[in-house]
């Protein structure tokens, strides 16, 4: 089965910048977009970035993507820290039809 | 703006049937977009259920497709999700979701709790 593989969690301080990774266990990976979606407490998912790295209109330009074929990975960097971007982040792709999540990494702003 | 708005019981018992529908208004279902189900167990990760398209095609998530059912009703702007012979393991807030140009999930519901118990 195919899946994405995030890091349970990541911390950094205010004004620093963090980088989440998002591994797919298949070559495919590479094949197909990469999503990721913020989550805070108590609230639906939002997009923050699609088709591996476009942001939507609203979403600061220190969120940025990028995909790195080799390794089979994707990245989400939040640049210029904020409080406020203290969340869950989930990577989201899909393989033969079927969409999937990564298991979410939860973002600490200390 | 699209809006999204699940509705259904919150209580379903072991062995039963959990039934969803979602209310879409701002935009039409008929339109060139995937309508889907994502669900969160208490405390833990996004899981996707499966999503239905205008013309009536499905996707399911293989681990869930021989007890899922989703569907749509044209006429009234919304769509439905059927779980049948649910277990305590079914517990969680399930969204509802437009999946837009079929890459990502621009517009959700603000999610329903369901608590499977006797």
């Amino acid at each position: 089965n195919f899946m994405l593989t995030q890091p349970h969690s990541v911390s950094e301080s205010p004004g620093e910048t963090v980088t989440i990774s998002c591994t797919g266990s298949s070559p495919a990976f590479a094949r197909n977009f990469v999503q990721w979606y913020q989550q805070r407490p108590g609230r639906a998912p939002t997009i923050v970035i699609y088709e591996d790295q476009k942001r939507p209109y609203g979403v600061p330009d220190r969120f940025s993507g990028s995909i790195d074929s080799s390794s089979n990975s994707a990245s989400l960097t939040i640049s210029g820290l904020k409080t406020e971007d203290e969340a869950d982040y989930y990577c989201q792709s899909y393989d033969s039809g079927k969409r999937m999540f990564g298991g979410g990494t939860k973002l600490t702003v200390l | 703006q699209v809006q999204l708005q699940e509705s259904g019981p919150g209580l379903v018992k072991p062995s039963g049937t959990l039934s969803l529908t979602c209310a879409v208004s701002g935009g039409s279902i008929s339109s060139s977009n995937w309508w889907s189900w994502v669900r969160q167990p208490p405390g833990k990760g996004l899981e996707w259920i499966g999503e239905i398209y205008h013309s009536g095609t499905t996707n399911y998530n293989p681990s869930l497709e021989t007890r899922v059912i989703i569907s749509a009703d044209k006429s009234k702007n919304q769509f439905s999700l059927t779980l049948m012979s649910v277990t305590a393991a079914d517990t969680a807030v399930y969204y509802c979701a437009r999946w837009f140009s079929g890459t990502h999930a621009d517009s959700w519901g603000q999610g329903t709790l369901v608590t499977v118990s006797s």
